[in-house]
């Protein structure tokens, strides 16, 4: 059965600083895995998605995530914080098996931004 | 704005009560799928149909049926309701199955009182 394990829960970078969230997977087949994020009282909007090809995959809003096979990580990174970053952030793996093609999310991080 | 749209956005009830969710998928998407969130069991997923068919089911409680009509759009019925219920639940909509990525609707917010 596929997983997803967030470390931290909650993660405050100060403004302009370096984000990293981190994502580990379980998988019993090469998984697709995607980054979400929740703003205050709004559904989920996906930030990018990896599914096969090249490992470093960017998404909207200067966010990027690398696929490493060996660690079963995709952590979410990005250069500089911005106020407007602050939210949730959840990781999914999905196993795209054939009836099974549903996500599997994390139990999330809450990003907070210092000003 | 995701073109995925959820009603109501709220609804308050009572235990053992009935409620409807409706959800309208994105234009063209053929796959629908719902999830609970909540505090102590994060986002869970609860059913995925795909054209009508119910195509996987997750972690639904007998209590909890759902549907997918010809025009799409799909309901989740939740009946005999318990405090624990109580949840925002999620619809999203996928052009088929994977690996295109879900479309997230903005969320239903249950509170059964």
């Amino acid at each position: 059965a596929q997983s997803v394990t967030q470390l931290g829960s909650h993660v405050s970078v100060s403004e302009g600083a370096l984000v990293l969230l981190r994502c580990n997977y379980s998988s019993s087949v090469p998984p697709y895995l995607f980054w979400y994020v929740q703003y205050p009282n709004q559904g989920l909007q996906l930030l990018l998605k990896y599914t096969t090809g090249a490992t470093l995959v960017k998404g909207i809003n200067g966010f990027e995530a690398e696929f490493k096979k060996s660690e079963t990580s995709f952590h979410l990174t990005k250069p500089s914080a911005h106020m407007s970053d602050a939210a949730e952030y959840f990781c999914a793996v999905s196993d795209h098996i054939f009836g099974n093609e549903k996500l599997t999310f994390g139990t999330g991080t809450r990003l907070t931004i210092i000003p | 704005d995701s073109g995925v749209t959820q009603t109501p956005k709220h609804l308050i009830t009572a235990t053992g009560q009935r409620v409807t969710l409706r959800c309208s998928p994105r234009s063209g998407d053929l796959s629908v799928y719902w999830y609970q969130q909540s505090l102590d069991q994060g986002l869970q997923f609860l059913i995925q149909y795909y054209n009508g068919e119910e195509r996987a089911k997750g972690n639904i409680l007998e209590r909890f049926s759902a549907q997918q009509f010809p025009d799409l759009h799909s309901e989740l019925n939740l009946s005999s309701l318990e405090l624990g219920d109580s949840a925002l639940y999620f619809c999203a909509s996928s052009v088929g199955v994977s690996p295109y990525e879900q479309y997230f609707g903005p969320g239903t917010r249950l509170t059964v009182t």
